[in-house]
């Protein structure tokens, strides 16, 4: 079926790199994707969306890429901070107005940051 | 704090117990979504309301388990007959409709359940 997946599980960087982050869609039908962040024991938390007639998206020290080509997205993480270490999703919507738009997310990426 | 909460944070509870969560959204959204997540796997959709109505439900959303916002504000997810496969994090999030802020989500910090 149709899904959202990553293409790594976990990533390491150190403290002061760029991080990226990469994500698989195969739902040509998708018009909107989020990036979310979830630390150990909290709910994800929204970092940045992006919708599909848009290539590129900036907010603080983080940027998407959408490449509708080859149905890719990526999170760009610049100068990764020891408080970036977390799981991050990547979602699409699958929904409509009767589900609110709800999301599909796939199994994200964990990030790890080292000193 | 004005965010998303739910209560409990953990629940442990036997097989074939019933059990049941509360979600308080953001005071102004009018709406809620329950997700479930097993460990190591992404959310996955169980049901949305807009205000008290529910007007979607995953197929995940087995007989067993029933949602309410009776009142449009908070929200409960219940499940009866507990099974060990229901062991997930319990997630509710809202959301505001309007123009900018058509998809975005906002979580709580979800409810652990442990069916043993």
């Amino acid at each position: 079926g149709e899904s959202v997946g990553l293409h790594l599980p976990t990533l390491s960087v150190q403290e002061g790199d760029n991080s990226i982050i990469n994500c698989a869609y195969s739902n040509s039908a998708s018009d909107y994707f989020i990036w979310y962040k979830q630390e150990s024991g909290k709910g994800p938390q929204f970092i940045i969306d992006i919708r599909s007639n848009m290539d590129k998206r900036q907010g603080q020290r983080v940027t998407v890429l959408l490449n509708k080509t080859v149905k890719h997205l990526s999170l760009q993480i610049a100068a990764t901070q020891p408080g970036d270490s977390a799981v991050y999703f990547c979602a699409e919507n699958i929904g409509s107005s009767n589900s609110g738009y709800a999301l599909n997310f796939g199994k994200g990426t964990s990030l790890l940051v080292t000193p | 704090d004005t965010g998303v909460s739910q209560d409990p944070r953990h629940k442990i509870t036997k097989r074939g117990q019933n059990v049941t969560f509360r979600c308080d959204p953001i005071s102004e959204h009018n709406r809620l979504y329950w997700y479930r997540q097993t460990l190591g796997q992404g959310p996955e959709f169980l049901t949305y309301f807009q205000n008290e109505a529910q007007l979607e439900k995953s197929r995940l959303l087995s007989d067993r388990f029933s949602a309410e916002r009776p009142k449009g504000s908070f929200s409960t997810l219940e499940i009866q007959r507990t099974e060990q496969g229901d062991s997930a994090m319990y997630l509710c999030a809202s959301s505001q409709a309007g123009a900018l802020t058509l998809y975005e989500q906002y979580f709580g910090p979800g409810t652990r359940l442990t069916v043993t």
